[in-house]
């Protein structure tokens, strides 16, 4: 699987959007790009994953270049609930039957909500 | 939708001993990977359990070992325990989907603590 590269924290007002961003420069044409988060000591929370079109749910929007090298995730109005860690991975979806389990993450994002 | 659970949430042992930490996956999953989080780093990936086999392992001695039973649910066993061990397991669960795009998602996860 690709590596990512995150910044290691980041800071955003309550009610303002959160742009996180990743670097996956060696992402190939078969993989996601999945995101997750987790609050302290708590089990990560899936948020999104795709492929190459933009993508939006209930609880962000992720933002993928054209080029695939790199992506956003967008939290569009962040709560004092959405200080966590931010994860980005890449990694193969297969074809088959089977399912690839391997999620490889990294550090991650420290996202720190202020009032 | 019953998500994934853990049982114990917390456990306490002594290095040399044996633990069993349990798993029941989300209702119409089969998939089960189980991941190592030490403290301060991202969850490392053990192995992971399809159709009650092994599936692929990460870097894990055979110190580590799981099962999956007919229902999904899983075990992961882990024997002669070190002060190392001492983490937050997690178990994610993800059904097979035709074509992938097996989203894992993870339970609350049981803290161990070996002294």
């Amino acid at each position: 699987d690709a590596k990512t590269t995150q910044p290691p924290s980041m800071d955003c007002a309550e009610g303002r959007a959160a742009n996180l961003p990743c670097n996956h420069s060696t992402i190939s044409g078969n993989e996601y790009v999945y995101w997750y988060r987790q609050i302290h000591s708590q089990g990560p929370q899936y948020i999104i994953h795709g492929l190459k079109n933009n993508e939006t749910n209930e609880m962000a929007s992720l933002i993928i270049t054209e080029d695939r090298k790199s992506s956003t995730l967008i939290l569009p109005h962040a709560t004092l609930r959405d200080t966590a860690v931010y994860y980005c991975i890449v990694r193969v979806a297969n074809a088959g039957g089977t399912s690839y389990g391997k999620l490889t993450f990294g550090q991650g994002t420290i996202l720190t909500v202020h009032p | 939708e019953t998500g994934v659970t853990q049982s114990p949430t917390h456990l306490i042992k002594t290095r040399g001993q044996q633990v069993t930490l349990r798993c029941s996956s989300q209702s119409g999953h089969n998939t089960v990977s189980w991941y190592q989080q030490a403290l301060g780093q991202g969850p490392q990936f053990i192995f992971q359990y399809y159709r009650e086999e092994e599936n692929g392992r990460g870097n894990f001695p055979p110190r580590f070992s799981g099962l999956q039973f007919p229902n999904y649910s899983s075990e992961l066993n882990v024997n002669a325990l070190e002060l190392d061990d001492s983490a937050l397991y997690l178990c994610a669960s993800s059904p097979v989907r035709r074509g992938g795009r097996d989203t894992q998602y993870f339970g609350p996860g049981t803290r161990l603590t070996v002294l």
